[in-house]
């Protein structure tokens, strides 16, 4: 069975600062992984895939990941965060193998401060 | 035009009662699902739908019962409302790669 951990429930980070938000993954086969970000009272939107080939992906709004198969993670990062980023963000993993439901972390809380 | 949608946005109602949420997708998938979002903001998938049929039920109370009319659809059901029955829905679709869009949610609160 997949699962998602992310390390960091809450991360609080001063505005232009870089943040690095956490996800590990478990799964004995081979996978797809989405960061996804939910803004208060809003649904989901994806921020960026990793399906296959270059291991760093760009998503919106600035955002990039990186997948480490050795390490198993999927960790996002932004250069210099704005206070529009303050939001819950969501890694999630799902098989290759078809449209499967997404398992997803328990979120990160990101507060931007001015 | 949005992609996904769901309605009722909001929805309050009193423990027993029996309510319904509705899902629309204008994408062309052929796969749809609904989720929950508990008051910690976990998601959980509840149920997944391929062309109209029934592909993932996960332990879920059978007082919740979807109804796929057409691809486009995924309706929830739920039976007997109770007070843990609270929480946010969402309804998402994929075709291909299973990149997932979302529908806004609807916010269940049982009194």
């Amino acid at each position: 069975a997949q699962s998602v951990t992310q390390l960091d429930s809450q991360v609080p980070v001063f505005e232009e600062a870089p943040v690095e938000l956490r996800c590990n993954y478990s799964s004995s086969v081979s996978v797809y992984l989405f960061w996804y970000v939910q803004y208060p009272n809003q649904g989901l939107q994806l921020l960026l895939k990793y399906l296959s080939g270059s291991t760093l992906v760009k998503g919106i709004n600035g955002f990039e990941a990186e997948f480490n198969k050795s390490q198993t993670s999927f960790h996002l990062r932004k250069p210099s965060v704005h206070i529009s980023d303050t939001a819950e963000y969501f890694c999630a993993v799902s098989d290759p193998s078809g449209n499967t439901p997404l398992v997803f972390g328990k979120g990160t809380r990101l507060s931007v401060i001015a | 035009d949005t992609a996904v949608s769901q309605t009722p946005k909001y929805l309050v109602t009193q423990m027993g009662n029996d309510k319904s949420i509705k899902c629309e997708q204008n994408l062309g998938h052929d796969t749809m699902y609904w989720y929950k979002q508990d008051s910690k903001k976990f998601l959980k998938i509840m149920f997944s739908y391929n062309n109209k049929e029934l592909i993932i039920n996960e332990t879920v109370p059978n007082r919740f019962s979807p109804k796929s009319p057409d691809k486009a659809h995924l309706n929830l059901h739920i039976n007997s409302l109770e007070l843990g029955d609270s929480a946010v829905y969402f309804c998402a679709s994929s075709r291909t790669e299973n990149i997932q869009y979302f529908g806004a949610g609807t916010r269940l609160s049982v009194l």
